[in-house]
């Protein structure tokens, strides 16, 4: 079946413009996830969408970031007036998790590269 | 603040030995441990998960949870150069809470 998917996969836009970033999950999958990965270094957590319960926004960094999730399904990342240090690779997962569990796989899609000018 | 810890190596390890990789998490109230591998330019994958104190087995890797010492460590058996990768540990909290990532270690099998 289909994995996650994410588009773009690169994005070059100019400091100060605003942009989104589209995640699809795996069919079915009740967790989406987003993470930033600058060259060279670990995961960092962005946002967490669990079912209907409210998102985990603990990982925004600025209030230049929001995401949203639609229908329990695809997922926009957007930032606004983006800044040089903006640029990384934005991944996206996606799970499926029973109410109370803690067992889950996480999939990855092929993330989106940002550069930010 | 949460968080995992990990040596970003590189770790370099001769082909056919056994490569073992540590993880220190901060909170004692967590659930679930990852290994995912990571290629370079590449997605992460998961390797392994492990929710039991003990060591969890599946072909050449094995994991290893210490929960008394917040300590989760992954062993590679007979390491191939396609091992060769960086390798992620993770962490969940609670059942609720999001999943937290260390820095990756880099791991280099030489022939």
């Amino acid at each position: 079946g289909a994995g996650v998917s994410q588009s773009p996969s690169n994005k070059v836009t100019e400091k100060g413009k605003d942009v989104e970033l589209r995640c699809d999950p795996i069919s079915g999958h009740t967790a989406l996830y987003w993470y930033r990965q600058s060259l060279g270094q670990g995961l960092e957590f962005l946002i967490y969408f669990q079912g209907n319960s409210a998102p985990d926004k603990s990982g925004l960094p600025s209030d230049r970031f929001s995401a949203e999730r639609t229908g329990g399904s695809v997922s926009t990342l957007t930032i606004q007036r983006t800044q040089q240090e903006d640029s990384a690779v934005y991944l996206c997962a996606s799970s499926y998790r029973a109410s109370g569990s803690y067992t889950d796989t996480q999939y990855f899609g092929p993330g989106t590269r940002l550069t930010v000018l | 603040q949460k968080e995992v810890e990990q040596n970003s190596g590189p770790l370099s390890v001769p082909e056919g030995a056994i490569a073992s990789l540590n993880c220190t998490y901060s909170d004692r109230v967590s659930q679930s441990f990852f290994w995912y591998r990571q290629y370079s330019g590449k997605s992460p994958e998961l390797i392994m998960s492990i929710y039991s104190n003990g060591d969890k087995e599946d072909g050449r890797f094995t994991a290893q949870l210490n929960k008394a010492s917040q300590y989760v460590s992954l062993l590679i058996r007979d390491s191939q150069p396609s091992d060769s990768a960086t390798y992620l540990c993770a962490v969940r909290y609670s059942s609720a809470s999001k999943i937290i990532f260390g820095s990756g270690t880099r791991l280099s099998i030489r022939p």
